[in-house]
């Protein structure tokens, strides 16, 4: 079955790089995604990889995919206060029409 | 604007009430679906429709139902057999059922059973 796995928790200073990393074990994802909730929020949409991308780059925001081991990362360049929330990655396949979450990653940034 | 309307915020619940979740959306989308979050699991899929008048079990659709009578609308009924419906509850929708455009989130509606 499909399994999306991330690390619960990440504290960085502000203005360090965040990396936050997403292991999934379904070969067959067509679209990588990442979301950003606030408290008390719905999500949004960050930004999403196609699967036969390796990298993609938006601002501030950098994914990178490795499709052999089924890691995808997102990269936060100067983080700062306001990008402090929980941040999930989803896969996407053709078969499953709707995404599969993972458990989502706290991400505290200190001033 | 568009965008995906949850209502209510917060509800409450006694033990044993059926409630019913709103999830309106003028996105003109095609796709809607449900989704349970609750505290440290991420979130989990409940029902997604993918066209009027149809739709389908996800992951933990024990306890829930929905209705698809108008493409804008996909409403979620918590019935009395849910045996732990405090959570909070996340309707989305997307243009298609896979593909590129991922899901847009309404602001969630807080259910808690008291």
């Amino acid at each position: 079955g499909e399994d999306v796995e991330q690390s619960l928790f990440l504290s960085v200073r502000e203005g360090d790089s965040s990396v936050i990393n997403c292991t999934y074990t379904d070969s067959s994802s067509t679209y990588l995604y990442w979301y950003k909730q606030e408290p008390g929020a719905g999500l949004q949409l960050l930004t999403y990889i196609f699967s036969n991308m390796d990298m993609k780059q938006d601002q501030r925001l950098t994914v990178l995919l490795n499709k052999k081991d089924k890691h995808l990362s997102l990269r936060i360049a100067d983080t700062q206060t306001g990008d402090s929330a929980i941040y999930f990655c989803a896969e996407s396949t053709g078969g499953r029409r709707a995404l599969t979450f993972g458990s989502g990653t706290r991400l505290q940034v200190q001033p | 604007d568009g965008g995906i309307t949850q209502s209510p915020k917060y509800l409450f619940r006694k033990e044993g009430q059926n409630v019913t979740l709103s999830c309106e959306q003028n996105l003109n989308h095609d796709a809607m679906y449900w989704y349970r979050q609750d505290p440290g699991q991420g979130l989990r899929l409940i029902y997604y429709s993918q066209i009027v008048n149809d739709f389908q079990k996800g992951d933990i659709a024990e306890g829930y139902s929905v209705s698809r009578e108008k493409k804008e609308s996909f409403p979620l009924t918590v019935t009395s057999a849910q045996k732990n419906p405090t959570a909070f509850y996340l309707c989305a929708s997307s243009i298609v059922t896979s593909g590129s455009g991922g899901l847009f989130f309404g602001e969630g509606s807080r259910l808690t059973v008291l």
